[in-house]
């Protein structure tokens, strides 16, 4: 049973408009929530976290929304570039520092020029 | 800095061999973690190290994989009689704690495959 989920395999956007990545959990004692960004042949890389204490989260061009309440949260990408083509994996963690943290299947995004 | 660094990038190995990959971590970092991403899959949590606590074992798929840190640094994630669906990018990640949270940076992988 997957705890963290992305269930959008996949997401075109034009270059400019806004890309939202969503994210849903089912574990409620999960209290801090990251986004990773990987392009091919590489490890991913930290892009933005969030802590249950707060509900929005924002920076540069990156803002994570967080809803307790609907064990949901977003990526927002505004506005989207080409160079943020790559695979989009959303993370969670109970117990603060250095727990496990259970990671979503991804999604990629694909931005068209 | 430098970064998580892991090898060798490519393994190709014959199925029944044993292999062992390599992580070197970020110098300081504490908590050292394997995962393993298999074709059109997520990352797949395997082994979690923190200071010299005893590893958090729960992902490991069987009893063939087993993993060691030593002097708290570098890492070996061993797989004794590999099979073909062992093959997979292996990631090894470290943390840090950053003000109020915390983030794993994660080295370039190691893509294994099991022929």
């Amino acid at each position: 049973d997957q705890q963290v989920k992305q269930n959008s395999p996949s997401l075109s956007v034009q270059e400019g408009r806004i890309s939202i990545l969503n994210c849903d959990y089912t574990n409620s004692m999960f209290d801090y929530f990251l986004w990773y960004k990987k392009y091919p042949a590489e490890g991913p890389t930290f892009l933005i976290s969030i802590s249950s204490i707060k509900d929005k989260n924002e920076d540069g061009r990156f803002t994570v929304f967080l809803n307790k309440s609907a064990k949901h949260l977003s990526l927002h990408i505004v506005p989207s570039q080409p160079g943020d083509s790559a695979v989009y994996f959303c993370a969670a963690s109970t117990g603060g520092y250095g727990q496990n943290f259970v990671f979503g299947p991804g999604t990629r995004l694909s931005v068209l020029p | 800095g430098a970064g998580v660094s892991q090898s060798p990038s490519n393994k190709v190995t014959e199925k029944g061999k044993d292999v062992e990959l390599r992580c070197d971590p970020i110098s300081g970092h504490t908590a050292l973690y394997w995962y393993r991403q298999s074709l059109g899959q997520g990352l797949e949590f395997l082994i979690y190290f923190q200071g010299n606590s005893a590893p958090d074992k729960s992902g490991l798929p069987s009893d063939r994989f087993s993993a060691e840190r030593t002097g708290g640094s570098v890492s070996t994630l061993t797989i004794q009689r590999t099979q073909q669906e062992d093959s997979a990018v292996y990631l090894c990640a470290s943390s840090s704690r950053t003000g109020g949270g915390y983030e794993q940076y994660f080295g370039p992988g190691t893509r294994l495959t099991v022929t």
